[in-house]
């Protein structure tokens, strides 16, 4: 079963660009991750489905500044312009072909 | 519109029962695997159960194999969690999901707000 490992917590500055990454475990470098946001006190939001060839596929409403990209078993969240509403937990999910589903601990996103 | 709205979270103790309950609108309920995905207080989100939509096909993470029934009415356009033996390990917002198709292999993409359940004496 894939594991997703996230570091705790990031932090950039209102306008400025930040990357996020999610990395799969050792054998599962191909697979596909999705992203999505949890604002404080609210419910995940999906983001995009991300693809080891750095493909992604955004979910409905999702602004042009959220981004995401690959290299080898990393999975990257760029969110550019930061605004104050995208200081929030930020996670990551894969599945894999055993049907069990997986989260990354998730990021905590301060804007600064 | 897509929105889900749980039901059916309190406090229970150890050892008791609670179903859960996932009224959907927006889309045709019948054409998407569903899901329920938890989150301790102040802790990150955990899988617990999947469904596809005919029903048919059942996934459960292994701490609630064996405890923990997931079903769908689809007449009723509702997803349901049956919950026994419930221990503390179990206190969480439990959030009602709805995944991109009825397949095994897409992720989540419509979250409900979540309902809370409480184990505790």
């Amino acid at each position: 079963q894939p594991v997703l490992t996230q570091s705790s917590s990031a932090s950039a500055s209102l306008g400025s660009s930040v990357k996020l990454t999610c990395t799969l475990s050792s054998g599962h470098s191909s697979y596909i991750i999705a992203w999505h946001q949890q604002q404080p006190g609210k419910a995940p939001r999906y983001l995009m489905k991300l693809e080891g060839s750095g493909s992604y596929n955004k979910g409905s409403g999702v602004p042009d500044r959220f981004s995401g990209s690959s290299s080898g078993a990393d999975r990257y969240l760029t969110i550019s312009n930061l605004q104050s509403e995208d200081e929030a937990d930020y996670y990551c999910e894969t599945w894999d072909s055993n049907a069990k589903w997986v989260f990354g601990g998730g990021t905590q996103l301060t804007v600064l | 519109e897509v929105q889900l709205l749980e039901s059916g979270g309190g406090l229970v103790q150890p050892g008791g029962s609670l179903r859960l309950s996932c009224a959907v609108s927006g889309f045709t309920f019948s054409s998407y695997a569903m899901s329920w995905v938890r989150q301790a207080p102040g802790k990150g989100l955990e899988w617990v159960s999947n469904i596809r939509g005919s029903g048919g096909s059942t996934y459960y993470t292994d701490s609630v194999k064996g405890r923990f029934t997931i079903s769908r009415d689809n007449s009723k356009n509702t997803l349901y969690l049956q919950m026994n033996s419930l221990r503390a390990e179990d206190t969480a917002v439990y959030h009602c999901a709805k995944r991109r198709t009825n397949s095994n292999y897409e992720p989540i993409d419509y979250w409900g707000q979540g309902t809370l359940v409480t184990v505790s004496s």
